[in-house]
């Protein structure tokens, strides 16, 4: 079955980077995207972008450019993304969702990791 | 700031039926048939309920429904069951990038 797995809570201080990562398996991974989406406190969700599973081709959300950087390993089928120059307003469950690969906007969102959650805190 | 808006609550007895609708600040949910809706519950990840503006992944029950009418897409629950509480995020292509709506609270009376 397909399943999308994510690495654990982090802490971090502001200024710091984090990296998530997202290791898919029960399917072919260069047949999918990759977008992440995350959920700050008492917020809704907000799309971060997306990442191509076949050649690695992405499209980040305006608000993180030049903050946000999203790879991929296909050798072990995993998805990362990372952020830099935390803040406090970066405080958030991340969550990674497969997509489709033939259009980085498409919103169909049939499979999600459990979700991580980034801590920003002095 | 979101480009899709939503009602921020709605609520119905068991049995019952709500409507949330979603409209979009730009011609995105009118000039494109690709909204999605999300159910999420707390602490666990989303779960796609609708896309393509009306076609239910499989699994969802049948009394989820999607529609559009011009720049406002609605899900409607049908026969509303106490699992149903949850928040619900409708989702848009927009072009370049992906918008979601500000989110609603289903609440079950």
């Amino acid at each position: 079955q397909v399943q999308l797995v994510q690495s654990g809570a982090e802490v971090k201080r502001p200024g710091a980077s984090v990296k998530v990562s997202c290791k898919a398996s029960g399917y072919a991974f260069a047949s999918y995207g990759i977008t992440w989406v995350r959920q700050a406190p008492g917020q809704g969700l907000e799309w971060m972008g997306w990442i191509s599973g076949e050649d690695g081709n992405r499209n980040y959300a305006h608000e993180l450019q030049g903050r946000v950087t999203m790879t991929t390993d296909t050798s072990t089928s995993t998805a990362y993304m990372e952020v830099r120059s935390l803040r406090s307003d970066d405080t958030a469950v991340y969550y990674c969702a497969r997509s489709p690969i033939s259009v980085s906007t498409l919103p169909n969102y049939d499979y999600w990791g459990q979700g991580t959650l980034v801590t920003v805190s002095p | 700031q979101s480009a899709l808006t939503q009602p921020r609550s709605v609520s119905g007895s068991p049995g019952q039926s709500v409507t949330i609708s979603c409209t979009g600040t730009s011609n995105y949910v009118s000039d494109y048939n690709y909204v999605s809706w999300f159910q999420h519950h707390p602490g666990k990840a989303p779960k796609l309920m609708i896309y393509d503006v009306a076609n239910r992944p499989s699994g969802v029950p049948d009394r989820f429904s999607g529609s559009k009418s011009g720049n406002t897409a609605s899900l409607t629950i049908s026969g509303l069951q106490t699992e149903d509480e949850a928040d619900y995020y409708c989702c848009s292509y927009a072009g370049t990038y992906t918008s979601f709506g500000t989110g609603t609270q289903v609440t079950v009376l």
